[in-house]
């Protein structure tokens, strides 16, 4: 079947333009998770939906950063008046229920560079 | 906050060497931890992943262990592949909050 697919794969945007990345998950995923790959960082936990709950955005670094997930499904991912330091791969994963017990199953990332 | 560290940042082995990578973090407050494969240009695809109930995991030539005591895990692969070249990454999820907080990976290569 499908996996997590993300979209564009590669986005190259000026500073200070506004950017939009697009996360489908697995088809009956419930749970959404965004996560940001910085050169030589670890991955950084970014917001988490989870059905109709209200997300978790503990994880965006700056209120330039906002997500949302319509209908339960694809959630997109927006990023207002760039930065350079914005310049990383995001990454989506979802996973079936949100529970602990579940492995989390990624796209394969969209890699973006401000310049 | 969570501190995930993985040692070393880099390894390079012959094939058919066996091998240990390492995983520390400070919180022993984790629910699960898993391991995950990234090759480059991709996503990550989880390898293992262990409840804070177990010990250890195993698949195939992958073996994971976990020691909430000490604040470690380990993966260690057996018989190792150049297939097996590929960045390996840890992350722990807390007992609260639904967040992964994940270590700077181990990139592996496999010398043929």
């Amino acid at each position: 079947g499908a996996g997590v697919s993300q979209s564009p794969s590669n986005k190259v945007t000026e500073k200070g333009k506004d950017v939009e990345l697009r996360c489908d998950p697995i088809s009956g995923h419930t749970a959404l998770y965004w996560y940001r790959q910085s050169l030589g960082q670890g991955l950084e936990f970014l917001i988490y939906f989870q059905g109709n709950s209200a997300p978790d955005k503990s994880g965006l670094p700056s209120d330039r950063f906002s997500a949302e997930r319509t209908g339960g499904s694809v959630s997109t991912l927006t990023i207002q008046r760039t930065q350079q330091e914005d310049s990383a791969v995001y990454l989506c994963a979802s996973s079936p229920s949100g529970t602990p017990r579940e492995t989390q199953y990624f796209g394969p990332g969209t890699r973006l560079l401000v310049l | 906050k969570q501190e995930v560290t993985q040692i070393p940042a880099a390894l390079s082995v012959p094939e058919g060497e066996n091998l240990v990578l390492n995983c520390s973090f400070t919180d022993s407050a984790i629910y699960n931890l898993q391991w995950f494969r990234q090759d480059p240009g991709k996503g990550l695809t989880s390898l293992l992943l262990i409840q804070s109930s177990q010990r250890e995991q195993t698949s195939g030539r992958l073996n994971a262990s976990l020691d909430k005591s000490s604040g470690r895990s380990t993966l260690y692969i057996a018989a190792s592949q150049p297939g097996d070249s590929a960045t390996y990454l840890c992350a722990g999820l807390r007992n609260t909050g639904n967040q992964f907080y994940f270590g700077t990976g181990t990139s592996l290569t496999v010398i043929p």
